[in-house]
C-alpha cells in the first residue's frame, strides 16, 4: 500500500516562532488532506489540497505532486496549535482509500 | 451545522462483553470510514463504506470485530468480544460524492468514541 511519512516526528517551538511541516508520499494520490488534532482529540480539517498552494490566516500548505510532497507552514506560532498535525492521503487508483501519516506533534511554549 | 455524529463518546467495558459504537455520517454523504487510534499504531482504517456497501475491511481483525451500514444515516461498528487490546479511540469520518478517482471532495471526522477494556 501507499507509504505515507511525515517529519519531524516532534517539533518544540517559541511562541511566534515559524515551522514547516513536511508530508512525503510514495504513490500518485488524488486527494491529500492536512489535520490539526487538538490536545482534546478532536481531528480539525485544516487543508483538502491535492495540488497547489493554499493559504488560511497563520496557516499556508503546497503540494506538489509530482515530487510527492507536501508542506504545511506554520507562522507567528500559538499556544493554541499546539498537538498532531496529520497529512492523509488518497492514491489515483484502487479503493480509494484515506491514508494517514505518522504525524508530527508540536508543542508551542508560551 | 453539518457534523459526523458519533455516540458514545466514552464506553468503559469488561473484557468479553459486546461493544456497539454508531456513527451518524454528514446528510448527503456516501463514504463513510472507521479508523482506530492507539499511541503505538497511529490512525488505522478499520473498515470503508461507499453508498453502504462494504469496500475494504482488510484492516479489520474479522474474528471479533464487524461493521455495518444499515442505513445511509447510521454505521456501528461491534466488537465482540471486547479484550484490553481494543482499548483506544474509535474514530467514523465521512466524506461527500463524488468520493473516487474523479472526485474533488474532503472527509470529515466525528469526535471519536474512546473504548476502555478492563
Amino acid at each position: 500500500g501507499i507509504q505515507v511519512e511525515q517529519s519531524p516526528p516532534d517539533l518544540i517551538l517559541q511562541e511566534g516562532a515559524n515551522s514547516t511541516l513536511r508530508c512525503n508520499f510514495s504513490d500518485s494520490v488524488n486527494n491529500l488532506q492536512w489535520f490539526h488534532q487538538n490536545p482534546w482529540g478532536q481531528l480539525i480539517n485544516l487543508f483538502y489540497i491535492p495540488s497547489g498552494t493554499k493559504q488560511n490566516g497563520r496557516l499556508s500548505a503546497t503540494t506538489v505532486a509530482t515530487e510527492r510532497y507536501s508542506l504545511l507552514y506554520i507562522s507567528s506560532s500559538q499556544t493554541t496549535d499546539s498537538g498532531v498535525y496529520f497529512c492523509a492521503v488518497r492514491r489515483n487508483t484502487g479503493f480509494q482509500k484515506l491514508v494517514f501519516g505518522t504525524g508530527t506533534r508540536l508543542l508551542v511554549s508560551p | 451545522d453539518a457534523r459526523v455524529t458519533q455516540t458514545p463518546r466514552h464506553k468503559v467495558t469488561e473484557m468479553g462483553q459486546e461493544v456497539t459504537m454508531r456513527c451518524q455520517p454528514i446528510l448527503g454523504h456516501n463514504t463513510v470510514f472507521w479508523y482506530r487510534q492507539t499511541m503505538m499504531q497511529g490512525l488505522e482504517l478499520l473498515a470503508y463504506f461507499r453508498n453502504r456497501a462494504p469496500l475494504d475491511d482488510s484492516g479489520m481483525p474479522k474474528d471479533r470485530f464487524s461493521a455495518e451500514m444499515p442505513d445511509a444515516t447510521l454505521a456501528t461498528l461491534k466488537i465482540q468480544p471486547s479484550e484490553p487490546r481494543d482499548s483506544a479511540v474509535y474514530f467514523c469520518a465521512s466524506g461527500s460524492p463524488p468520493w473516487g478517482v474523479r472526485g474533488n471532495t474532503e472527509a470529515f471526522f466525528g469526535q471519536g468514541t474512546r473504548l476502555t477494556v478492563v
